[in-house]
């Protein structure tokens, strides 16, 4: 039982390179979702998505894109990595009118 | 915009004991909260959710609610050194399906 997947678990990159963060459920979850975790820090929501082809901001959007071609899938690409963007990255989904989320497993981002 | 508030301790307490975890949020529109559990270097895992006020029980785990007062609580009791992790509570509007999270409280369990 997969759940949600997360690639790669960990990334180094040099500032203004760009990467994707890839995001695979397989619980035919409507709902997914990218978040941020600064150390000490709750969880910030980037961008979440209802369904194949409808995206939409959350609250720290600002050098992200995102886009959701299936129901399975939901990458997050970085484009003109900044320091600030040294994170931890979640992805998660659930069911329409459930709300729990299910988390993967995390990645690791490091801009230097 | 909407605020969830938790002390981010650490909040130690001794194994036996009983942690008592809160929670305060500022939408007076909420209607689902969440408690999620969060080991070091690994994912929250939602462990705990309740919708109506009062009380909900699962296992060692307590979820209180008070919607009046925006507080929503976790008791664990019978702590045990496994427990030692970081609470999030995270709260949604109804019908948003998009939960705000708090920061999180860190709780240690001591032998």
């Amino acid at each position: 039982n997969a759940g949600v997947t997360q690639t790669p678990k960990f990334r180094i990159l040099k500032i203004g390179q760009s990467m994707t963060l890839q995001c695979t459920q397989d619980m035919n979850h409507n709902y997914m979702y990218w978040y941020r975790q600064d150390p000490g820090m709750g969880l910030k929501l980037i961008y979440y998505s209802v369904g194949a082809g409808i995206t939409d901001k959350g609250e720290v959007p600002n050098g992200y894109n995102v886009s959701r071609s299936t129901t399975e899938d939901f990458p997050l690409r970085l484009e003109l990595a900044a320091p600030s963007q040294t994170s931890v990255y979640f992805c998660a989904s659930s069911q329409i009118a459930d709300e729990k989320l299910f988390f993967g497993s995390g990645t690791q981002l490091s801009v230097l | 915009q909407k605020e969830v508030e938790q002390n981010s301790g650490p909040l130690s307490v001794p194994e036996g004991a009983i942690a008592s975890l809160n929670c305060t949020y500022s939408d007076r529109g909420s209607q689902s909260f969440f408690w999620y559990r969060q080991y070091s270097g690994k994912s929250p895992e939602l462990i705990m959710f309740i919708y109506s006020n009062g009380d909900k029980e699962d296992g060692r785990f307590t979820a209180q609610l008070n919607k009046a007062s925006q507080y929503v609580s976790l008791l664990i009791r019978d702590s045990q050194p496994s427990d030692s992790a970081t609470y999030l509570c995270a709260v949604s509007s109804g019908g948003s399906y998009i939960p705000t999270f708090g920061r999180g409280t860190s709780l240690i369990v001591h032998p």
